[in-house]
């Protein structure tokens, strides 16, 4: 079985300002792992992944996750906020299975404050 | 290329009733799931076809849940009768089967309100 825990339900930062998302998850197998956003009024979309590699990935925004295998933590950061990061950001974890789906964390919703 | 697209994006209804959402997945995406989020908690998984077979049906809530996907194309989630506690939004994404690119790709989702 597969649990995703984000330990934020709400971060509020002030624009410009660094803020790291915490997730950590727990499986018995090897798992990928993804963060999704929702910006206000849309649907989910992929902002970055882990398949395998380098530890750290990023995203063409400014994010960027590290995959930490020992303490089953991927948190997702970045240095410098801008108010259209504004969004709520799910962590998920995917089995290696094409037919594997999907499980979530609570969600995170960031606000950011001029 | 038209991502995933879902009808309606917004429906209100009473306890009771019927309703039918849709999930147009991405051309030639063999894969489709239906996920949904109630009440601000995570999201979760309710099932999912390969082409018009349910491969994974272990997330669907009860019998009052009914999903199909006619010819392999489009997927229909029924909810007959609707209650309270089936408010939430419910996503749709699709996925390919060949060449490794199982990433899945969601549409903007249905949000469902029973009164």
């Amino acid at each position: 079985a597969q649990s995703v825990t984000q330990l934020d339900s709400q971060v509020p930062v002030f624009e410009e300002a660094p803020v790291e998302l915490r997730c950590n998850y727990s499986s018995s197998v090897s798992v990928y792992l993804f963060w999704y956003v929702q910006y206000p009024n849309q649907g989910l979309q992929l902002l970055l992944k882990y398949l395998s590699g380098s530890t750290l990935v990023e995203s063409i925004n400014g994010f960027e996750a590290e995959f930490n295998k020992s303490q089953t933590s991927f948190h997702l950061r970045k240095p410098s906020v801008h108010i259209s990061d504004t969004a709520e950001y799910f962590c998920a974890v995917r089995g290696y299975s094409s037919a594997s789906k999907i499980i979530f964390g609570s969600g995170t919703r960031l606000s950011i404050r001029p | 290329e038209a991502g995933v697209t879902q009808f309606p994006s917004h429906s209100v209804i009473e306890k009771g009733q019927t309703v039918t959402l849709r999930c147009d997945p991405i051309s030639g995406h063999d894969n489709l799931y239906w996920y949904r989020r109630v009440m601000g908690k995570e999201i979760k998984f309710l099932l999912h076809f390969v082409k018009e077979s349910k491969q994974d049906e272990s997330g669907m809530p009860n019998n009052r849940f009914l999903a199909e996907r006619t010819g392999g194309t489009y997927s229909t989630l029924k909810v007959q009768p609707a209650e309270l506690e089936d408010s939430g939004v419910y996503f749709c994404a699709s996925s390919q089967s060949l060449g490794g690119k199982y990433e899945q790709y969601f549409g903007p989702g249905t949000r469902l309100t029973v009164t």
